[in-house]
């Protein structure tokens, strides 16, 4: 078990570019998530997956971003035309769920972006 | 959005001494789990308690919950300068799989 990792750890764009993180999850995992966050701040929830299936979007998911985990496995987060407000830490999670409980995540390293 | 507020927002301290963080919340909950972030080693699961339970112990780590005040607490006992980090606590509203977190509590171990 090599955890949850992340690619790249660190990306700096332009403003107007698009970017793309990946995350790999526990492989026995079947829930993955993406979530934000800023300095001083908590992380915040983007969007999560049953496997291949997203059930869940949060209203900062915007129509910039779009997240995909093709075959349930790795999952990807594209943002389209960044703005400076996207610059953040993004943390990718996965967590093995029961049908009926939930239990703890485990995050990955993050990427930080930062756009320019 | 973030869930409540953590009190106190920062905490300086001595090693050996004990370490109270509070964290409120406004939601019914499945369970309430508390994680540590630094620099070095990201954000990394503590405990997990849930919402028919009242009190739990990993270590030197006491939690406890109360549901009817939507509160909880994390009590780190004869802290070590390791345990310099930041302190969240996170939710799991019911119905829900995704973890909402408060603003966190910023503890610093003097040695």
């Amino acid at each position: 078990d090599t955890g949850v990792s992340q690619d790249p750890r660190h990306k700096i764009t332009k403003r107007g570019q698009n970017v793309t993180f990946r995350c790999d999850p526990i492989s026995e995992h079947n829930r993955l998530y993406w979530y934000r966050q800023t300095l001083g701040q908590g992380p915040e929830f983007l969007t999560y997956f049953q496997n291949e299936a997203q059930l869940e979007k949060s209203r900062l998911l915007s129509d910039r971003f779009s997240a995909e985990r093709p075959k349930g496995s790795f999952s990807t987060l594209e943002i389209q035309r960044t703005e400076q407000g996207d610059s953040a830490m993004y943390l990718c999670a996965s967590s093995l769920d029961s049908f009926t409980d939930s239990y703890e995540q485990y995050f990955g390293p993050g990427t930080r972006l930062t756009v320019t | 959005s973030q869930q409540g507020e953590e009190d106190p927002q920062a905490l300086s301290i001595q090693e050996g001494e004990n370490a109270t963080m509070n964290c409120s919340y406004k939601t019914s909950i499945n369970n309430l789990q508390w994680y540590r972030q630094n620099s070095g080693r990201g954000l990394v699961h503590l405990i997990l308690i849930r919402s028919n339970e009242r009190e739990k112990h990993s270590g030197r780590l006491r939690v406890t919950l109360d549901t009817s005040k939507k509160s909880s607490s994390l009590l780190i006992t004869a802290s070590r300068a390791a345990d310099t980090a930041s302190y969240f606590c996170a939710t799991v509203d019911t119905g829900r799989r995704a973890l909402t977190f408060g603003s966190g509590t910023r503890l610093q171990v003097q040695p």
